[in-house]
């Protein structure tokens, strides 16, 4: 069935690090991927998103690229601040559900 | 818009105990969800209505749940009798036609903190 992989955490970095977050796929078809932030007591919100193959994905300085023939869709960040601290989670959607990946705590030392 | 409102944001019971969550969709969404978090299972979809009819509720873990939508705005998930197995977050979702055309956007509420002691 369809599903998401992600890297797996915790994460932990210094401040002005470079992130990557892991996440792949699998579906029939070519679904709309997402990455969703979950902040401390608080509900998702969406990052970023794309849409169709080799769709860059952008927000606050965050990217993540749909790669068809790798399946992928990592989050990346040049330079995390202490206010990235998160559970970030990669998801897809087989309309009109979203199907979520495990989720990745990060947390950034200042 | 005040976006997906639910109630309450912490409930704490007693095993045994009936527990009913409640959820305000974002006004003129047509789809609503309901998701279970834990730390061992992650983000898991319970249940989703489409114009308030149920269309799936194949993720709901057992007769103890159910869930209803009376109207457009208004959903609840009600545990009967409520174990300590089922101690999570519950959020609520809504989803529908937002900013374009092709974009059907997808908000969460803050969750309710559920505890079964």
């Amino acid at each position: 069935g369809d599903s998401v992989t992600q890297m797996e955490g915790p994460v932990t970095l210094s401040e002005e690090a470079f992130l990557t977050i892991n996440c792949t796929y699998t579906a029939t078809g070519y679904p709309s991927l997402f990455w969703y932030v979950q902040y401390p007591g608080e509900g998702l919100q969406l990052l970023l998103k794309a849409t169709k193959a080799d769709d860059k994905g952008s927000n606050k300085g965050f990217e993540a690229t749909y790669r068809k023939e790798t399946t992928s869709f990592h989050l990346e960040k040049g330079s995390v601040q202490v206010s990235d601290s998160a559970v970030y989670f990669c998801a897809l959607k087989i309309p009109p559900k979203l199907v979520f990946g495990q989720g990745t705590r990060l947390t950034i030392n200042p | 818009d005040a976006g997906v409102i639910q109630s309450p944001r912490h409930e704490v019971t007693e095993m045994g105990q009936e527990v009913t969550l409640r959820c305000k969709p974002i006004s003129g969404h047509d789809y609503l969800f309901w998701y279970r978090q834990t730390m061992m299972r992650g983000l898991e979809l319970l249940i989703y209505f489409n114009n308030n009819v149920p269309i799936d509720d194949s993720g709901m873990p057992e007769d103890r749940f159910s869930a209803k939508m009376p109207n457009a705005s208004f959903s609840t998930l009600k545990i009967q009798p409520s174990e300590p197995r089922d101690s999570a977050v519950y959020f609520c979702a809504s989803s529908g036609w937002t900013g374009g055309p092709k974009f059907y956007g997808y908000t969460f509420g803050s969750g309710t903190r559920l505890t079964v002691v």
